[in-house]
C-alpha cells in the first residue's frame, strides 16, 4: 500500500522555466512533509519542508504548497537550473505504531532533467 | 566535518552469505535509520533505532538485523534469509527524542550492494 505517491516518474524542463513536482498521500494521519533531492550514487539531501498547519513555504528557488483537502503537495523550483537536475522525493512524516516518534514515508521519486 | 559514512561503497557477496554493511555517524544524533532503495519503489524502511541499545522494525525487516551498541554506530546485517538483497542501501541519522519529531534526516552517500 503505497501511502506517498509521486505519479510522474520524470520530468523534463527547460533552464530558467518552472519545475513542478506533484506528490499525493492518502493517510490523513501525516503532519508534516518533507522534500529530498538526490543525485545518482549518492544520498538524499534536505530541501525544504512544510508543516501541516501551514499551505505553503518557500526558500530562495523552493516553494512548496500543500493541500490537505486534497491530499496533494507540490515542489516549485523557479527557475530551474541545469544543477537541479536530480531526483526528487516527497516524504510524509506521521505519528502511529504505538509511538509518538515519527516515521518517514517516502514516494517513488521523480527525475527532473533541466535542459540548458 | 560532520557526517555519516557508510563503508564500503560497492560490495559484492555469493548468495548465501550473511554480509554487513557499515554506518558511523559523528553528528552526535540519537536516532539512526537504514533505508533500502529499488528502482521505482524509492526509499523503504528496514529499522530504526531511536536510541542506543534500542532498535524497532521498519516496512521491510525480514531478512535484515540490527545492533545499536554505540551511539555513533548502526551496522546492518544483510542475511541469507533476505529473497532479494541486491540493492542501494542508505543509512540516516536525526537529532531524534521526543522533542525532535519532524527534525531532517541526515544521509549517508550509501552502499550498493550485489548478491551474485
Amino acid at each position: 500500500d503505497q501511502q506517498v505517491k509521486q505519479n510522474s516518474p520524470s520530468l523534463s524542463v527547460q533552464e530558467g522555466r518552472i519545475s513542478i513536482l506533484n506528490c499525493d498521500y492518502t493517510n490523513s494521519m501525516f503532519d508534516y512533509f518533507l522534500w529530498y533531492k538526490k543525485y545518482p550514487a549518492e544520498g538524499p539531501t534536505f530541501l525544504i519542508s512544510i508543516s501541516s498547519i501551514k499551505d505553503k513555504n518557500e526558500d530562495g528557488r523552493f516553494t512548496v504548497f500543500l493541500n490537505k483537502s486534497a491530499k496533494h503537495l507540490s515542489l516549485h523550483i523557479v527557475p530551474s537550473q541545469p544543477g537541479d537536475s536530480a531526483v526528487y522525493f516527497c516524504a510524509a512524516l506521521g505519528r502511529g505504531g504505538g509511538t509518538s516518534y515519527g516515521k518517514l514515508t517516502f514516494g517513488q521519486g521523480t527525475i527532473l532533467t533541466v535542459h540548458p | 566535518d560532520g557526517g555519516i559514512t557508510q563503508s564500503p561503497k560497492y560490495l559484492f557477496r555469493k548468495e548465501g552469505q550473511n554480509v554487513t554493511l557499515s554506518c558511523e555517524q559523528n553528528l552526535n544524533h540519537d536516532a539512526m535509520y537504514w533505508y533500502r532503495q529499488d528502482p521505482g519503489q524509492g526509499l523503504r524502511l528496514i529499522y530504526y533505532s531511536q536510541i542506543v541499545n534500542d532498535f524497532q522494525k521498519g516496512d521491510i525487516a525480514e531478512g535484515y538485523s540490527v545492533s545499536r551498541e554505540k551511539k555513533e554506530s548502526f551496522p546492518l546485517t544483510v542475511t541469507s534469509a533476505q529473497k532479494n538483497p541486491t540493492a542501494f542501501y542508505l543509512c540516516a541519522s536525526s537529532i531524534g527524542g521526543r522533542s525532535s519529531y519532524n527534525s531532517p534526516l541526515h544521509f549517508g552517500n550509501g552502499t550498493r550492494l550485489t548478491v551474485t
